[in-house]
């Protein structure tokens, strides 16, 4: 299958810094590219979908001041945690839509780990 | 709201023996997917069943499609202890996932 990297796998940040998190698709171009968090034993939970030149698209609740994501190129999306705290601590894993697929095919990062001291 | 949504949250069972998931979503899709994720690791694809298919095989993996009841199954045969992992499925245009089944298949 299609291959969707994450940089960086970890990352420990102080409360009130920005960490920033690219998500890459390395053998095909992803018009659309999905952004999750998720916090321990639970579910992944979409924050929002990022659209190739266009502004992404959040989930209610999800602050995009806060969330800022970019997808400038056909494989490259990033999201930004602004001013991070605490409890943004997460796992925050990407997805990418693999436009050859008939059937919307997704393949998704390795993930992110992110601890705000 | 999720789309999804996987039964039971949590099935443990001996090697050897077969596990049963299933996943119950709300409106009408053109697939359903299903995954699994290792402890702190990304998701990895399993199987994709379109809505006009009814069953579908890969390996040890057996997957059916009710759509008239909105819901799929997964089983996995002659379960291994590295099936222990958590397994969602998800369905739409935009993913959403259920709260997914813990799977644990003790040695």
């Amino acid at each position: 299958g299609a291959v969707v990297s994450q940089h960086p796998s970890r990352v420990i940040c102080k409360s009130g810094t920005s960490v920033k998190i690219e998500c890459r698709s390395l053998d095909f171009q992803a018009t659309t590219m999905f952004w999750y968090r998720q916090f321990p034993k639970q579910s992944l939970m979409l924050m929002a979908t990022s659209n190739e030149g266009s502004k992404a698209t959040y989930e209610q609740g999800v602050e995009k001041d806060k969330f800022l994501i970019n997808h400038a190129s056909l494989t490259l999306s990033t999201l930004t945690v602004t001013s991070a705290h605490p409890e943004d601590s997460s796992f925050y894993i990407c997805s990418a839509r693999d436009p050859r697929g008939v059937y919307n095919e997704q393949f998704f990062g390795p993930g992110t780990r992110l601890t705000v001291l | 709201s999720q789309q999804g949504e996987e039964d039971p949250q949590a099935l443990s069972i001996q090697e050897g023996e077969n596990a049963t998931m299933n996943c119950s979503y709300k409106t009408s899709i053109n697939n359903l997917q299903w995954y699994r994720q290792n402890s702190g690791r990304g998701l990895v694809h399993l199987i994709l069943i379109r809505s006009n298919e009814r069953e579908k095989h890969s390996g040890r993996l057996r997957v059916t499609l009710d759509t008239s009841k909105k819901s799929s199954s997964l089983l996995i045969t002659a379960s291994r202890a590295a099936d222990t992992a958590s397994y969602f499925c998800a369905t739409g245009n935009d993913m959403r996932f259920g709260a997914g089944t813990r799977l644990t298949v003790k040695p």
